[in-house]
């Protein structure tokens, strides 16, 4: 399996950007990076997704690097509500297996 | 546009007993996973489905554990007998196309509590 390297927490400061990285050093070429969140007592939500390209939308921005070995899932504007904890996977054709993500923590 | 569902959403039993664990998906998603969720993990899969086919089953503990998918619609898990460390939450996901690209949409989960 392709496997996804975070941090187990992070903490942030409301309203300021928040930078989640994901190493992922054994991606391959057809491997797209997918990140979801899980609020409290919630199944997990997807955030975003991308192959070589940064994306963005409503949620997030997602900053990939040149070699695709490490990935950056950036919230412009934390709130209260996206305490949760953030997923990083490597998604291969059905393949979707997570791992124990992080922890992000964010102070009024 | 009507989420997953998923029932019961609590239940609590005592080892060796037997539980059930339904879940409908979006109208129209083809593929179904389940994945369970110890306190304080990520969500591990159980078993995913195409339509009513498995697809990968590699890690459901097949001695106690079993899971259907009749007409490629809903879907139940049953465990058969309980241990302690099934303890856990039982999510359900469904998703629309099977592609890299594709979206798991997730339901609020099962919690199984085995005393």
């Amino acid at each position: 399996d392709a496997k996804t390297t975070q941090p187990n927490s992070m903490e942030s400061n409301e309203e300021e950007p928040v930078h989640l990285p994901c190493n992922h050093s054994t991606i391959s070429g057809t491997d797209y990076i997918h990140w979801y969140r899980q609020l409290p007592s919630q199944g997990p939500e997807y955030v975003i997704h991308g192959l070589t390209s940064n994306v963005n939308n409503r949620m997030a921005s997602l900053a990939i690097a040149e070699d695709r070995k490490s990935s950056t899932l950036i919230l412009h504007r934390a709130t209260l509500r996206d305490a949760a904890v953030y997923y990083c996977i490597l998604r291969r054709n059905n393949d979707m297996r997570f791992g124990a993500g992080t922890r992000l923590t964010v102070k009024p | 546009e009507a989420g997953v569902a998923q029932s019961p959403r609590y239940k609590i039993i005592e080892k060796r007993q037997s539980v059930a664990f339904w879940c409908n998906p979006i109208s129209g998603h083809a593929t179904l996973y389940w994945y369970q969720q110890i306190l304080g993990q990520g969500p591990k899969l159980l078993i995913q489905f195409q339509n009513n086919g498995v697809v990968d089953d590699s890690q459901l503990p097949k001695d106690r554990f079993s899971a259907e998918r009749l007409k490629g619609v809903d879907s139940t898990l049953k465990i058969q007998p309980a241990k302690l460390e099934d303890s856990a939450v039982y999510l359900c996901a469904s998703s629309l196309v099977t592609a890299n690209t594709g979206e798991l949409f997730f339901g609020e989960g099962s919690r199984l509590t085995v005393l």
